[in-house]
């Protein structure tokens, strides 16, 4: 499979537990993007990658959030002690033109 | 501020009924309009790229055309299948500008057999 890859699809966590996911992008893409997407929303701009630079961060991004890509490949993100409120479906996606092609997501859920 | 807005929130069709779903959009230079579809449960799939007012792309039974404001998704003949969410973003044109897609809350659409 030659996709976005994201691990794992599901986590459970207790409020004020460090949680991480992974995305692994299309091989050969430069950027990386993250979203998140709460239930009957459009997915929500957190943070993007060109190589292992992180260019850009939303404002939505609080320093609970952290995102890392190490040599340009994988990257991950990071919630720090986490919160009822960061429930949800945290969505990774890579571009190497125009378009850009999304994994099929880790769906967080914090009890 | 880019912005964008997608109606109607939802669109129930019987089986071969044709419809559109309309993308509003606002932005600083519109580098690209996109348009995904989105199963429950899982991330966005692509399906097309517009870049300019006129542009048209087809893929089955799904119809993607742009103006300066706003973009339709017409859909002929619907099959059950065709039931999902389907997303409209928009990237900015701008110099140094964000890289970053800005989706709208997506039409939720259901094809009744």
């Amino acid at each position: 499979d030659t996709g976005v890859s994201q691990n794992p699809r599901h986590k459970i966590t207790k409020r004020g537990q460090n949680v991480t996911f992974r995305c692994d992008p299309i091989s050969e893409h430069n950027r990386l993007y993250w979203y998140r997407q709460t239930l009957g929303q459009g997915p929500e701009f957190l943070t993007y990658f060109q190589n292992e630079a992180q260019l850009e961060k939303s404002r939505l991004l609080s320093d609970r959030f952290s995102a890392e890509r190490p040599k340009g490949s994988f990257s991950t993100l990071e919630i720090q002690r986490t919160e009822q409120g960061d429930s949800a479906m945290y969505l990774c996606a890579s571009r190497g033109g125009t378009e850009a092609f999304f994994g099929q997501g880790t769906r967080l859920t914090v009890v | 501020e880019d912005q964008v807005t997608q109606s109607p929130e939802a669109l129930r069709l019987q089986e071969g009924e044709s419809s559109s779903l309309n993308c509003s959009y606002t932005v600083s230079g519109l580098r690209g309009l996109f348009w995904y579809r989105q199963d429950p449960g899982k991330g966005p799939e692509f399906l097309f790229t517009l870049y300019s007012a006129g542009e048209e792309k087809e893929k089955e039974r799904l119809k993607a055309t742009l103006t300066k404001k706003e973009s339709f998704l017409h859909i002929t003949a619907p099959k059950p299948e065709d039931s999902a969410t389907y997303l409209c973003a928009v990237q900015a044109n701008v110099v140094n500008y964000g890289q970053n897609f800005v989706f709208g809350p997506g039409t939720r659409l259901s094809v009744l057999p």
